[in-house]
């Protein structure tokens, strides 16, 4: 019954490593996006992607590269992790690109944290 | 560019008060206007949304106006209880645009 999932919910690993987060919607959507919040629970996009296609990079640290099988599909992979990396990463669809009424749907979150 | 500024939480309340959250934002365009609601441990959930000016979101008791004169979209609620509990995020996304941009978020707590 999940619409928009995430594995893992926490992940807890040492600087310097790689590590990947998983998302999965099974609602149909066209467009996935991720988000980062901060310790402050300010929340900002970081990628968007339609159809497979990456539509918005936020200025991200190439660090950070999202893969996109399919359109079911967007996963965050982290390299070379930094402590300031440390933040709850949310992954979110909807259904159309481009359309400002849409309402996104959020996973449960993945909480990183590096020691 | 775009913004949303939310008032300063955390905001502490008993049982049945009225709420207030203020949020009021800045667009270069007409922008769709939400409520997000993340209760504790749990992601975002959509609260309630508003596409065009005067239009009135409304969602379990919680309201919000679109209000265009004063680029406003506070939300309201006439008696809380202790399961609102939850950090409340208001956010924009404009026509024609993928991302939401999202204020700071405000922590509400209600006390019984």
């Amino acid at each position: 019954d999940t619409a928009v999932s995430q594995t893992p919910k926490y992940l807890v690993t040492q600087m310097g490593n790689d590590k990947s987060i998983k998302c999965e919607q099974n609602l149909g959507h066209d467009t996935m996006y991720w988000y980062k919040q901060d310790s402050k629970k300010f929340l900002k996009i970081m990628f968007s992607y339609n159809n497979k296609e990456l539509i918005i990079n936020e200025t991200v640290p190439n660090r950070f590269s999202p893969k996109s099988p399919d359109k079911a599909h967007l996963n965050l992979h982290i390299n070379s992790l930094e402590l300031g990396d440390s933040a709850v990463y949310f992954c979110a669809s909807s259904p159309q690109q481009g359309a400002g009424t849409d309402t996104q749907y959020f996973g449960p979150g993945t909480r990183l944290t590096v020691l | 560019g775009n913004s949303v500024t939310q008032m300063e939480g955390p905001v502490t309340l008993s049982e049945e008060a009225f709420l207030t959250i203020n949020c009021t934002y800045t667009a270069t365009g007409y922008p769709s206007l939400f409520w997000y609601v993340q209760y504790p441990g749990e992601g975002l959930q959509l609260l309630l949304k508003a596409t065009k000016a005067d239009d009135k979101g409304s969602n379990k008791g919680f309201e919000a106006t679109y209000r265009k004169e004063t680029t406003s979209f506070h939300l309201e609620k006439g008696s809380v209880q202790v399961s609102d509990s939850a950090v409340y995020f208001c956010a924009l996304r404009n026509q024609g645009a993928q991302k939401l941009v999202f204020g700071q978020g405000t922590r509400l707590t209600i006390n019984p």
